[in-house]
């Protein structure tokens, strides 16, 4: 069973850019969290989603960024106009849904803003 | 913001047990004691998690006092890969976790 799988690994952007960042849950899980790590910071929760449905999203900004969980196919996190305060790891988890379920970490897209 | 309190960093001898303490004061009843760590710019990893009863599992055990108000993460025999940062976190059934600022076990040869 393939654990959680986020892409790309490293991702460079220049300032304006578009960053489109996915993750692949774990067969079966259908809950999927997004949390942001600045240098040398915590993780920061950004946003709770269901297939098809944001249930909190009381982490992301307010501009520039959007986050979505299709029917099928991956989660995507993405941050329109990106600047360089966006450079972060951005973690991806998942979880069956089921009350108490552990979170499954995916190994984070590194986001370079030139 | 984090409900827990937890020692900025700690060392540990390798082999001996090392001993994590995290104070939740406040935790509600239906809420849940978990602790994950992170290692060097990993995704976080699951350790273990409790109500009210200690558990165990083959990275650790949890202990919880009997008015819930605090508990300890004990790895029975620290290696230097348990080098890492530790979250202890309260968490409501259903709902996100937040993490704090976590320990930084620092596992000494």
């Amino acid at each position: 069973n393939a654990g959680v799988m986020q892409n790309p690994r490293h991702l460079v952007r220049r300032r304006g850019q578009e960053a489109r960042l996915r993750c692949s849950p774990m067969k079966g899980h259908s809950h999927v969290y997004w949390y942001r790590q600045l240098p040398e910071e915590g993780l920061k929760f950004m946003v709770y989603l269901q297939k098809e449905n944001i249930i909190d999203e009381s982490g992301m900004p307010k501009e520039r960024f959007s986050a979505e969980f299709p029917k099928e196919g991956p989660s995507i996190l993405r941050i329109q106009q990106v600047v360089r305060g966006d450079s972060a790891a951005y973690f991806c988890a998942s979880s069956p849904g089921s009350p108490h379920e552990k979170l499954f970490f995916g190994s984070g897209t590194q986001l370079s803003v030139l | 913001d984090a409900k827990t309190t937890q020692p900025t960093s700690m060392d540990c001898a390798e082999g001996r047990a090392a001993n994590l303490p995290c104070n939740h004061s406040t935790i509600s009843g239906n809420e849940y004691v978990y602790w994950y760590r992170q290692i060097h710019s990993q995704g976080p990893q699951y350790i273990i998690h409790g109500l009210k009863n200690n558990e165990t599992n083959e990275m650790a055990s949890l202990i919880i006092t009997e008015d819930r108000k605090s508990s300890t993460l004990i790895l029975p025999h620290a290696t230097l890969r348990d080098t890492a940062v530790y979250y202890c976190i309260v968490r409501p059934p259903d709902d996100k976790i937040i993490f704090g600022k976590g320990t930084r076990l620092h596992i000494l040869p």
